[in-house]
């Protein structure tokens, strides 16, 4: 149980491309979600968090206009990285949970994106 | 603010050699602390919560315990398919300033060789 499926798990585009990441709770509704960034042998960084049908909430250094979430279900939850430059190359990891805060956060398999 | 320390960074094992992993927290109140497995260009695998001081998990191979300060990652008998990094994370009661999220530790790289 508990699985979070995102996709697509790589992708590689030109300077100057939008890009979509979507992330699904496959069996269990996510009341919250996140969206996070990974650097190479780093630990993981926060982006923002999301409640279903709620503005997300960004964390202090995060362009919200660069990197849009949009929370349109108990289920699905996306990110879209607008306008991506060399600089946003990253690991980009989704995690979702239900329930109450005591509740463990499910991840998402990561999508490495590559800006070219 | 919250701040988790793992250590050591990196681990080397023989296999079936038994070792413990560190997770050193600092929070105003803790909500719980989690325990997950993440493998080369994967997502972190959930392993364990533990909500309170004394408290004690097992899964296979692994046993989590806590205290105050805390918290270790105790694997026995450990065998090749254990080599992951180990994330330890906790997340703060209501009232303090990262209340809500988790704070991640920077890891332990474990490699288990045959």
């Amino acid at each position: 149980g508990a699985v979070v499926s995102q996709h697509p798990s790589r992708v590689i585009c030109k300077s100057g491309t939008s890009v979509k990441i979507e992330c699904r709770s496959l069996d269990f509704q996510a009341t919250t979600m996140f969206w996070y960034r990974q650097f190479p042998k780093k630990s993981l960084m926060l982006m923002a968090t999301s409640n279903e049908g709620s503005k997300a909430t960004y964390e202090q250094g995060v362009e919200k206009d660069k990197f849009l979430i949009n929370h349109a279900s108990l289920t699905l939850s996306t990110l879209t990285v607008t306008s991506a430059h060399p600089e946003d190359s990253s690991f980009y990891i989704c995690s979702a949970r239900t329930g109450g805060e005591d509740q463990p956060q499910h991840f998402g398999d990561g999508t490495r994106l590559s800006i070219l | 603010e919250d701040q988790v320390t793992q250590s050591p960074e990196a681990l080397r094992l023989q296999e079936g050699e038994s070792s413990s992993l560190n997770c050193s927290y600092t929070v105003s109140g803790l909500r719980g602390l989690f325990w997950y497995r993440q493998d080369p260009g994967k997502g972190p695998e959930f392993l364990f919560t533990l909500y309170s001081a004394g408290e004690e998990k097992e899964k296979e191979r692994l046993k989590a315990t806590l205290t105050k300060k805390e918290s270790f990652l105790h694997i026995t008998a450990p065998k090749p398919e254990d080599s992951a990094t180990y994330l330890c994370a906790v997340r703060a009661r209501a009232g303090g300033t990262s209340y809500g999220k988790l704070t991640f530790g920077q890891g332990t790289i474990l490699t288990v060789h045959p």
